[in-house]
Formats: structure tokens, sequence, C-alpha cells
């Protein structure tokens, strides 16, 4: 079945550090990939999407390529602030009727250290 | 972005009650709503896709008379536990579909089951 495989965290940095949340990825058909945030004490926020292959999604200075060719949406962003810690969730969606399924990973909780 | 609400943010019942949670889409209207439950360091698991005006769609292993779903109207979907036990004990979560490619999220509800 379609399933999807996140880098383990918890991952801490020291602001200003480079990031990388690796995100792999099962799905038949041709799914849309998400980047769900989620700050402590508030609900999923969508952070970023692809919905065709090399698309790159971007937003708040974090970015994801859609990679078909290694079923890939790694996450990054070139200099993390404190304000980034939270958990972000990897989602691929694959397309059902007139609605997106998306599948779940386990989450990757990054810490971001003054 | 949309607002999406859950009421209550957390309930405790005790073994063979049952349990109502709303879902709200408080800015917009959606048409579908989709229902989540999430276990401690898990992924988010789907349990049902809520149609407004017609049956729900559960997703395989899930009882749909264990977990009875209502979708009324365009901004109010309803997940009731029915006659709840403590392995029902959860974080549920609700979303609402703005877009094909876009689902706003609630901020969940933590059941507990005594």
């Amino acid at each position: 079945g379609d399933s999807v495989t996140q880098m383990e965290g918890p991952v801490t940095l020291s602001e200003e550090a480079f990031l990388t949340i690796n995100c792999t990825y099962t799905a038949t058909g041709y799914p849309s990939l998400f980047w769900y945030v989620q700050y402590p004490g508030e609900g999923l926020q969508l952070l970023l999407k692809a919905t065709k292959a090399d698309d790159k999604g971007s937003n708040k200075g974090f970015e994801a390529t859609y990679r078909k060719e290694t079923t890939s949406f790694h996450l990054e962003k070139g200099s993390v602030q404190v304000s980034d810690s939270a958990v972000y969730f990897c989602a691929p969606g694959a397309r059902a009727g007139n609605n997106r399924k998306l599948i779940w990973g386990l989450g990757t909780s990054l810490a971001v250290n003054p | 972005g949309a607002v999406v609400s859950q009421h209550p943010s957390w309930v405790i019942c005790k073994s063979g009650t049952s349990v109502k949670i709303e879902c709200r889409s408080l800015d917009f209207q959606a048409t579908t709503m989709f229902w989540y439950r999430q276990f401690p360091k898990q992924s988010l698991m789907l349990m049902a896709t809520s149609n407004e005006g017609s049956k729900a769609t559960y997703e395989q292993g899930v009882e749909k008379d264990k977990f009875l779903i209502n979708h009324a109207s365009l901004t109010l979907s309803t997940l009731t536990v029915t006659s709840a036990h403590p392995e029902d004990s959860s974080f549920y979560i609700c979303s609402a579909q703005f877009a094909i490619d876009e689902q706003f999220f609630g901020p969940g509800t933590r059941l507990t089951v005594l």
C-alpha cells in the first residue's frame, strides 16, 4: 500500500544552521506532495506543496523538490530560526475522486536553539 | 489561511458513554471534511471522508457503527464515538477541504476514556 518514510527525529540544531528532513514515499498513481508543520499548541498548517515532477515548493525559506525518479520530497532550509521549532510532516496526497487522500509520515520534531 | 475549529479540545468520559466532537469551518464552506486519528508518536491515520449531505466514506478497518459521522451542513461535521472504551482514547483531528490541494486542519480533540 501507499506509505511514506520520514527522517526520524528529534532534530536539534543551532540557529542559522542548515536543515534537511528526508522524505521518501511509495504511492500509486501520481500524487501531489505536501509538507505540513505543527507549531507547539497549534493545528497542522500547510507549509509547502508540489504537484508535479521537478516542481519546487517553497514558503518561509523552506524548499522541497518533487523528485519522481527517487520518489522523494526532502525539506530544506538554509538558515533555521528558533521560531522554526515545530513538528514537520511529509504527506503525499493521492487523488481520490474530488479529494486528496493524504498519507502521513511519523513527523520529525525540530528544535532550534538560540 | 482559513480557520477550522474543533470542540471540545479535550474530553474525559467513562467507558460505555458516547462522545461527540464537532468540526467547523469558520470562514469558508467545505463540501468535504476529513477525520483523522493520531496515536502518541505515530502518524495521522485517516478514519473517514465526510461529504456534506451524504454518507461518510470510511477507511478500511474503521468501524462505521462505532465512529458515527454526520456532515449536515457546509460548515459542520461531527464525529460521535459511540460506547467509548479505553482503546478509543486518542487525539482526533479534523480537516476541511478548501480546494483539491488545500486542507485546513482543526487543532484536535484529546479523548480520554476511563
